[in-house]
């Protein structure tokens, strides 16, 4: 069964540092997701991607964060110049045809920021 | 605020038993679905219901969606040992078209 992967696993970074997670969405979907989960807490959305630009973004969303899809199958979330507060565990997901389908989560990156 | 909220927190059962989770939310939703998460891995997508849906299955799971109230619940039946996890409701607002997830309820099934 198709799924989502997303690479690294876990990412330890040094507050400023720039870093890029990257997601291999669903080969045939069309919507992709980027969510964060600080521990303990609930998952939360960041930002939405369709057609190479984004749908919709969250106020956590801000000028530190981009995200790309370099190719046709790599979506990638680069965080600037990372915080303390950056770290979570951030999931990628995707969607077949319509927004308003099942979205697909990846295993997700835990990003530790020290 | 467009938070979900599930209750309860936290639920312990015997393997066997049914387990019910409830998650409600104060906007108008396009379609709601439900995941497990277990020990801080990958979400695992378990059904999904749109507004226009009351009631969907899946295997052991039943999902009921009650728009009038702004509730929806997850319906374990015979429970198992390998249920226990983290579960999750996620609602798309139809308003901003953005996903909220709940707070989570925290299920141990007891072998």
């Amino acid at each position: 069964e198709p799924e989502v992967t997303q690479t690294p696993s876990h990412q330890v970074t040094q507050m400023g540092q720039e870093v890029i997670l990257r997601c291999v969405p669903i080969s045939n979907h069309l919507y992709f997701y980027w969510y964060r989960q600080i521990l303990g807490q609930k998952v939360e959305f960041l930002v939405s991607f369709y057609n190479n630009e984004i749908s919709e973004k969250s106020e956590i969303f801000d000028d530190q964060f981009s995200v790309e899809r370099p190719d046709g199958s790599n979506f990638t979330l680069k965080i600037r110049s990372t915080k303390l507060e950056d770290s979570a565990m951030y999931f990628c997901a995707s969607s077949d045809r319509l927004y308003t389908d099942t979205q697909y989560f990846g295993p997700g990156t835990r990003l530790t920021v020290l | 605020s467009q938070q979900g909220e599930e209750d309860p927190q936290a639920l312990s059962i015997q393997e066997g038993e049914n387990a019910t989770m409830n998650c409600s939310y104060k906007t108008s939703i396009n379609n709601l679905q439900w995941y497990r998460q277990n020990s801080g891995r990958g979400l695992v997508h378990l059904i999904l219901i749109r507004s226009n849906e009351r009631e969907k299955h899946s295997g052991r799971l039943r999902v009921t969606l009650d728009t009038s109230k702004k509730s929806s619940s997850l319906l374990i039946t015979a429970s198992r040992a390998a249920d226990t996890g983290s579960f999750f409701c996620a609602f798309l607002n139809s308003g901003t078209y953005k996903y909220i997830f709940g707070t989570g309820t925290r299920l141990k099934v007891l072998a």
